[in-house]
């Protein structure tokens, strides 16, 4: 069973910084896209970017380049969302998804549980 | 960056009653890579539709995709209590993105 487990709840100040995980089970960790969605409270899902773990290749979408990094450790099968300074406007709830196939033009098959990051003074 | 529209915002149905959902696209999806998601409050979205027409596994045959370029609809034929929730459209292919999304409620 394809499982996408999220790290928990965070509650941080502006300005700091956090790195947020998702870790693969059930399926070859390095053979799929991993993307990260956001969803501010009350509204849509966003396209932050993606990750494919086998060589770390990494797109972002244009309103989130250079807010968010994305990466992957393969050896334990982790993708991760990370803000060097937190904003307010960071305050939503964050998915990491597993695309449906090996490329890259595929939908969302998978969901992690989500993360809640709460950013306030 | 293609940017894609939904409408309605809202949609007031009984059960029983037939949905119609639109999406439209600033420009042509490529390879029809356009796909339908179903939100409930308090959870992950889930796969409805992909390739704009095919029915992701354990999708009830009741929802159904259809359009190209860049006009879709995705169809409720007969709504089901557990049906009622927010519907996202999202196009896959360079430079991902999703509709504003529709939210079905009870009339």
């Amino acid at each position: 069973e394809v499982q996408l487990v999220q790290s928990g709840a965070e509650v941080k100040k502006p300005g700091e910084s956090l790195k947020v995980s998702c870790t693969g089970s059930g399926y070859s960790f390095t053979s799929y896209w991993i993307a990260w969605v956001r969803q501010m409270p009350g509204k849509g899902l966003e396209w932050l970017g993606r990750i494919y773990p086998g060589d770390s290749d990494t797109r972002y979408s244009p309103s989130s380049q250079g807010q968010v990094t994305i990466s992957a450790d393969r050896s334990i099968s982790t993708t991760y969302l990370q803000w060097s300074s937190l904003k307010a406007s960071d305050t939503a709830m964050y998915y990491c998804a597993r695309l449906g196939g090996a490329g890259g033009y595929h939908p969302v098959y998978y969901w992690g549980q989500g993360t809640l990051v709460t950013v306030s003074s | 960056e293609i940017v894609l529209t939904q409408s309605p915002g809202t949609l007031f149905l009984s059960p029983g009653e037939r949905a119609t959902l639109s999406c439209r696209a600033s420009q042509s999806v490529s390879s029809n890579y356009l796909a339908w998601y179903q939100q409930k409050p308090g959870q992950a979205p889930r796969l409805l539709i992909y390739a704009a027409s095919d029915r992701a596994t354990g999708i009830p045959d009741r929802f159904s995709g259809s359009g190209s370029g860049t006009d879709f609809t995705l169809t409720i034929s007969r709504l089901e209590p557990e049906d009622f929730a927010v519907y996202y459209c999202q196009q896959y292919g360079s430079s991902p993105g999703f509709g504003q999304g529709t939210k079905v409620e009870i009339k």
